[in-house]
């Protein structure tokens, strides 16, 4: 059974400062998803990652894959208050659009 | 490009009663996914569609049952609805190709039970 964890699951930091997400999940998948929800309302899709070694960046944000360690990073650079919101990161089993979520991590950036 | 469209975005029902949630995907898009949100269990993944037909399950009960139509719009339906059913349904398109497995949601229909 496909498992994902992601760490820390509540972040507060500063703005300004740097600090990484981590997702980890337990089978063989080459294709890993990072969503931002905020509060009340959808996912919006961030990040698409459908390879090992894949790195994409957007804004403040920059994600990797390193599929051989099951492992995502979500790297948020000098935070500014608007990065504030539930970060997930989701896996797919390679058989379709069954994601399997993992339980997010809140993040609060503070002046 | 209109997204996904997810009727109604709110509803509330009582204990017992059925209830049809809507998806609309957007253009093109022949992968059609419904996760439950709730803040206990998270996200779930209920089922998937693709061309019409059912490709992924999830673990949930018979209660939970879904339809794609030709025209990639699906439907859910939950039976003699339970107190534990009241959460956030959100549906989730993508074309699904070899290149493209971009997932986008819908605004999500809020089901209360009562």
């Amino acid at each position: 059974e496909l498992k994902v964890e992601q760490n820390p699951l509540f972040l507060s930091m500063q703005e300004g400062k740097n600090y990484t997400i981590y997702c980890n999940y337990s089978t063989t998948s080459d294709r890993l998803y990072w969503y931002r929800q905020d509060p009340g309302k959808s996912l919006e899709s961030l990040f698409v990652l459908l390879s090992n070694g894949a790195v994409k960046q957007e804004g403040r944000l920059m994600a990797s894959l390193d599929t051989k360690a099951r492992l995502s990073t979500l790297h948020i650079t000098a935070a500014v208050h608007d990065l504030s919101a539930t970060y997930f990161c989701a896996v797919d089993d390679n058989y379709g659009q069954n994601f399997v979520f993992g339980p997010g991590t809140r993040l609060s950036v503070l002046p | 490009k209109a997204g996904v469209t997810q009727t109604p975005r709110y509803l509330i029902k009582t204990r017992g009663q059925q209830v049809t949630l809507s998806c609309s995907p957007i253009s093109g898009h022949r992968s059609v996914s419904w996760y439950q949100q709730t803040p206990g269990q998270g996200l779930q993944f209920l089922f998937e569609y693709f061309s019409e037909t059912q490709r992924n399950k999830g673990n949930f009960p018979g209660r939970f049952s879904g339809r794609q139509f030709s025209n990639s719009r699906s439907e859910m339906n939950v039976s003699t609805l339970e107190l534990g059913d009241s959460a956030l349904y959100l549906c989730a398109s993508s074309p699904w190709t070899t290149m493209n497995t971009e997932a986008f949601f819908g605004q999500g229909t809020r089901l209360t039970v009562v």
